[in-house]
């Protein structure tokens, strides 16, 4: 079965603990990006990927942190410095213009 | 900055209703518009649109852009409460070399009551 990936599909910290969301896809795309949504907003770009060992900051990159260095997986790291890191995160991969999106993980930081 | 910007932010409709949702839009490098619809988790595609005036159709979905404009519509005819969702635009532009990156509009929520 060929698809994206995310884990755990729900996340729970404390404040302060780093958080690393798992993303990964067997789908042999090049790209691979992580939105974040809040209620009643639409996705918000932190990272993303074109290809291995690469990878640009989007709009609200402050406080998150990424690896690329297989094509299949894209972590994203939560850091203590983000500071209002619960919401909704959603991974995609792309190997053109169309993005394909995972099914999410909710973070909720207590 | 890049801007998307849609209309409504939400609406209510009866069965049966047609409805129109609006997306306009203000970027730099310019490559594709896409139709997302948000049920309660992951978006799902609807459509992608890249040249003016040519409408794409899926059913009782369609859709048409103006690049002139800067321009979206998406319309459902005949809705039904399986419709009733999020729906997200989003526009697809160079970013630098051969990046590629898409802004998104905050969406709209779209009720069909039975």
């Amino acid at each position: 079965d060929g698809g994206i990936t995310q884990s755990p599909k729900y996340l729970f910290r404390k404040e302060g603990q780093n958080v690393t969301l798992s993303c990964e896809q067997n789908l042999n795309h090049d790209a691979m990006y992580w939105y974040r949504q809040d209620p009643g907003q639409g996705l918000r770009l932190i990272y993303y990927s074109q290809i291995v060992n690469d990878f640009q900051k989007g709009d609200i990159a402050e406080g998150y942190s990424v690896s690329r260095e297989k094509k299949e997986s894209f972590p994203l790291t939560v850091t203590s410095a983000q500071k209002n890191p619960t919401a909704f995160y959603l991974c995609a991969s792309s190997i053109g213009t169309e993005q394909f999106f995972g099914p999410g993980t909710r973070l909720t930081v207590l | 900055e890049d801007k998307v910007v849609q209309s409504p932010l939400s609406l209510v409709v009866h069965e049966g209703d047609t409805v129109t949702l609006n997306c306009s839009y203000e970027v730099t490098n310019f490559r594709s518009l896409l139709w997302y619809k948000q049920e309660k988790k992951a978006p799902t595609f609807l459509f992608m649109l890249t040249s003016s005036g040519i409408e794409k159709k899926s059913g009782r979905l369609s859709s048409i852009l103006d690049k002139k404009e800067l321009f979206s519509i998406l319309n459902i005819t005949a809705t039904q409460t399986g419709d009733s969702a999020v729906y997200l635009c989003a526009v697809g532009v160079n970013s630098g070399g051969s990046n590629y990156k898409l802004t998104f509009g905050k969406g709209t929520l779209l009720t069909v009551n039975p």
